[in-house]
């Protein structure tokens, strides 16, 4: 069956302007996720979705990210003016119980 | 709150030798463990997990990790390496049981470098 799929693959964008990032988890899957891995920081926890329950947004690094998921499915993760340091691999993860899937990435590169 | 050691960043090793790539954690309550790969330009890979019971526990490609609490570590083996097995392994750690969420904590990864 289909696995995560991340859209799109690469993005590169100026410093300042907005991003949208895409994650279309495993169907079925009640849990999603977002990580992001860079060079200095390794991979770290960004924000968690499970179900209708409030998502977990401990790890959002400030208030320019937000992310959501619409109807239990797709999620999106946007970046508002974004800055060189937010330049990474944005990583999608989806669950049914402890087992995480991981999508390919959206590699982010800001200009 | 938990966090994850792995000690050594690189590992390069000889083709058919023994591995041993080293994860030590850290955490107030009880945990799961994991270990995933990831090949060059790939996402992650899932190679093993410990929720409960036998504290050796196998994965896929021939690796093994063993869970020892009072060490707090979930070191990966494998008894012969391949070439294909070079890549970047990661540790990771999550709340066990009730506290669990799911969410993942990463260790800073290692990457074994398989030579002929």
């Amino acid at each position: 069956g289909a696995g995560v799929s991340q859209s799109p693959s690469n993005k590169v964008t100026e410093k300042g302007k907005d991003v949208e990032l895409r994650c279309d988890p495993i169907s079925g899957h009640t849990a999603l996720y977002w990580y992001r891995q860079s060079l200095g920081q390794g991979l770290e926890f960004l924000i968690y979705f499970q179900g209708n329950s409030a998502p977990d947004k401990s790890g959002l690094p400030s208030d320019r990210f937000s992310a959501e998921r619409t109807g239990g499915s797709v999620s999106t993760l946007t970046i508002q003016r974004t800055q060189q340091e937010d330049s990474a691999v944005y990583l999608c993860a989806s669950s049914l119980a402890t087992e995480q899937f991981f999508g390919p990435g959206t590699r982010l590169t800001v200009l | 709150a938990q966090s994850v050691t792995q000690l050594d960043s690189q590992v390069p090793v000889f083709e058919e030798a023994p591995v041993e790539l080293r994860c030590n954690y850290s955490s107030s309550v009880s945990v799961y463990l994991f270990w995933y790969v990831q090949y060059p330009n790939q996402g992650l890979q899932l190679l093993l997990k410990y929720l409960s019971g036998s504290t050796l526990v196998k994965g896929i490609n021939g690796f093994e990790a063993e869970f020892n609490k009072s060490q707090t570590s979930f070191h990966l083996r494998k008894p012969s390496v391949h070439i294909s097995d070079t890549a970047e392994y990661f540790c990771a750690v999550s709340a066990g049981g009730s506290s669990n969420t799911g969410k993942l904590i990463f260790g800073q990864g290692t990457t074994l470098q398989v030579k002929p």
